[in-house]
């Protein structure tokens, strides 16, 4: 069993649209949870970053972490062409050790 | 404005022959990782540097080596890239203890072996 498991997609939607992206883990030891939004060709740039429990709303992004259930989930409300790019979810544990475990990534792509 | 910048964006190397991927970060961030990331997966790490301590993951080939000449510039080594090494390569960086954890990704370099 992966550490990290994240459904590949790809998800299309159309524009407006609520999406939801989500993550499991195995690690209860993780503490740090990121959302990571990465266009065709590019690298990974930071969307949302939550540490433990909770929610955190961004903009139009809100990130959630339910460490009971081991499952992250990332919303985009009002969902825009701009927004069609793979969403990889990363985390890590507390220990000082600087290593993050990435999911496969979700392509989402969103139809105008 | 960029923060973290890799060199080149793309390469194209033949079979065998030895590539360097290089690295450099304006943010003076202690800890340096390359990941390896092939069409449709997870970056796989690779290896980090804690300032100047190497960290080598356990299923890393010993074809990938790394050197850090200093906190702004790493490097990676292919020493005899095979097919299978095509992939895009990721640089990123990021400076634990400050309660900002996340770490920052230069923009890749696409590696093509032919």
């Amino acid at each position: 069993q992966k550490e990290v498991e994240q459904d590949p997609g790809p998800l299309s939607v159309p524009e407006g649209a609520i999406v939801s992206l989500n993550c499991t883990y195995s690690n209860s030891a993780f503490q740090y949870f990121m959302w990571y939004r990465q266009y065709s060709r590019k690298g990974p740039e930071l969307l949302m970053y939550t540490y433990s429990s909770g929610n955190k709303e961004d903009g139009r992004f809100t990130a959630q972490v339910d460490k009971s259930s081991k499952y992250i989930s990332l919303f985009i409300r009002d969902s825009q062409p701009s927004d069609s790019a793979t969403y990889l979810c990363a985390m890590r544990n507390n220990f000082g050790n600087e290593k993050l475990t990435f999911g496969t990534g979700t392509r989402l792509t969103i139809i105008p | 404005d960029a923060m973290v910048i890799q060199n080149p964006r793309y390469q194209v190397t033949q079979f065998g022959k030895p590539v360097t991927l290089s690295c450099s970060q304006t943010l003076n961030h202690n800890v340096m990782y390359w990941y390896q990331q092939k069409s449709s997966q997870a970056p796989k790490l690779l290896f980090h540097y804690y300032d100047k301590d190497f960290n080598n993951e356990a299923d890393t080939p010993d074809n990938f080596q790394s050197r850090r000449p200093n906190t702004s510039f790493c490097f990676l080594d292919i020493r005899s890239p095979g097919l299978g090494d095509a992939a895009m390569y990721l640089c990123a960086t990021s400076r634990p203890g400050t309660g900002n954890t996340e770490a920052f990704f230069g923009q890749g370099t696409r590696l093509t072996v032919v």
